[in-house]
């Protein structure tokens, strides 16, 4: 099943902002947008937006996603070292009838 | 608190079969659609199947269609996945999780397809 498109990799200097794509198509993420899920190596994944726009409680507001068209976006400000992570977009296919997952963008914070 | 643990993980030969169990506390798990998602060593995410609170609708990933079956058991909030005919490409660490949020995560458990 086809996934949602993301760069390998984005890095960013400290306090710097990053902005992260996830590009889908009309059945995916032009439909619903998608989640963004933030990933520390050996650790599980950690949900850092649904609902296209909405933060979890704890979830810090330097990371705001927004949703345009066939692409969602995660921001993240005033970076650091701890945000450096894997960043990975989730969408539901209605044509597939299957969840679909980016391959992940690697965050380095130099 | 929320808390998601899987097991059931170990090593098989292919051709094998395991049977995944996710035990569910700290929320209401009959209220929730759940999932299950893996990720192979050095992978991404890949979704493998999820199910309706009452099991009324189920999906697969086309790659474990036939294979597997997922179920769930409310009365003891337990999330399942019966995995059946495995190949070295199900290698991977397999975590349950809710759908569509996708809020709560376990800490995994390993599945080794090996010879």
């Amino acid at each position: 099943q086809a996934g949602l498109t993301q760069p390998p990799s984005v890095s960013k200097g400290l306090r710097q902002t990053a902005t992260l794509t996830c590009t889908g198509n009309s059945f995916n993420v032009g439909n619903q947008g998608a989640a963004w899920l933030q990933q520390h190596q050996g650790r599980p994944p950690k949900l850092l937006s649904y609902r296209n726009t909405n933060r979890p409680s704890g979830i810090s507001e330097r990371f705001s996603a927004s949703w345009s068209g066939n692409t969602a976006s995660l921001t993240i400000t005033g970076l650091q070292s701890e945000d450096e992570a894997d960043y990975y977009c989730s969408a539901w296919d209605s044509s597939l009838g299957a969840r679909v997952f980016g391959e992940g963008t690697k965050l380095t914070v130099l | 608190e929320v808390q998601l643990l899987e097991s059931g993980g170990g090593l098989v030969q292919p051709g094998g079969s395991l049977r995944l169990s996710c035990a569910a506390s700290g929320f209401i798990f009959s209220s929730y659609d759940m999932a299950w998602v893996r990720q192979a060593p050095g992978g991404g995410l890949e979704w493998v199947s999820s199910i309706a609170t009452t099991g009324g609708w189920i999906f697969y990933a086309d790659s474990v269609k036939g294979r597997f079956t997922i179920s769930r058991d409310n009365s003891k909030n337990t999330l399942f996945l019966q995995m059946n005919s495995l190949r070295a490409e199900d290698t991977a660490l397999y975590y349950c999780t809710n759908v569509p949020d996708l809020d709560y995560w376990g800490r995994g458990t390993l599945v080794t397809v090996s010879s």
